[in-house]
């Protein structure tokens, strides 16, 4: 079956402009996890979702971080204000149900400009 | 601090040649160890968990194995297409969230 699909691919903006990042899990993987990674490093945990809600967002750096996923599905990860620190590699994951193997998407590089 | 540390960084090895890949951790309350597999531009490919000391998981070329301290990724007889950064991560029982090491990049000359 599909596997965790993640768009766009790329995304170049300039800094302080508003960027979307989207993740559409495995279908009927209840749990769905966002990570940040940066070159040379492993992926760092951000937030995840069982469901609708978010169970863990520990590991969003700021408020101008924000998560969501209204119907247990699809995520968005939203960056307001982007900066330069911001460029990474953002990795979803998605798991039948918390605490399951977490299989990725191929991820959106982001290049703050 | 919960900790995992994995060496070498890089490692160059020629075809058929045998090796194992380190991943050491300090964490408090171990829910499991996971290997993955990261090819360059693509995200990380699931190879195994293991759950508690003493268990062992194979695959193909792989066998992973787990201490109370560390885990370690033996590959037999590598072909190019091993080449890859083998990532290791824990799972806390207080939460699941996955904590990261760096990354072991493997090249294998043929």
């Amino acid at each position: 079956g599909a596997g965790v699909s993640q768009t766009p691919s790329n995304k170049v903006t300039e800094k302080g402009k508003y960027v979307e990042l989207r993740c559409d899990p495995i279908s009927g993987h209840t749990a769905l996890y966002w990570y940040r990674q940066s070159l040379g490093q492993g992926p760092e945990f951000l937030i995840y979702f069982q469901g609708t809600g978010a169970a863990d967002d520990s590991g969003l750096p700021n408020d101008r971080f924000f998560a969501v996923r209204p119907e247990g599905s699809v995520s968005t990860l939203k960056i307001q204000r982007t900066e330069r620190g911001d460029s990474a590699v953002y990795l979803c994951a998605s798991s039948l149900s918390t605490g399951d193997t977490q299989y990725f998407g191929p991820g959106t590089r982001l290049t703050v400009l | 601090e919960d900790q995992v540390t994995q060496s070498p960084e890089a490692l160059r090895l020629q075809e058929g040649e045998s090796s194992s890949l380190n991943c050491s951790y300090t964490v408090s309350g171990l829910r499991g160890l996971f290997w993955y597999r990261q090819d360059p531009g693509k995200g990380p490919e699931f190879l195994f968990t293991l759950y508690s000391a003493g268990e062992e998981k194979e695959k193909e070329r792989l066998k992973a194995t787990l201490t109370k301290k560390e885990s370690f990724l033996h590959i037999t007889a590598p072909k190019p297409e091993d080449s890859a950064t083998y990532l290791c991560a824990v799972q806390k029982d207080s939460n699941y969230q996955l904590i990261w090491g760096a990354g072991t990049k493997l090249i294998i000359k043929p």
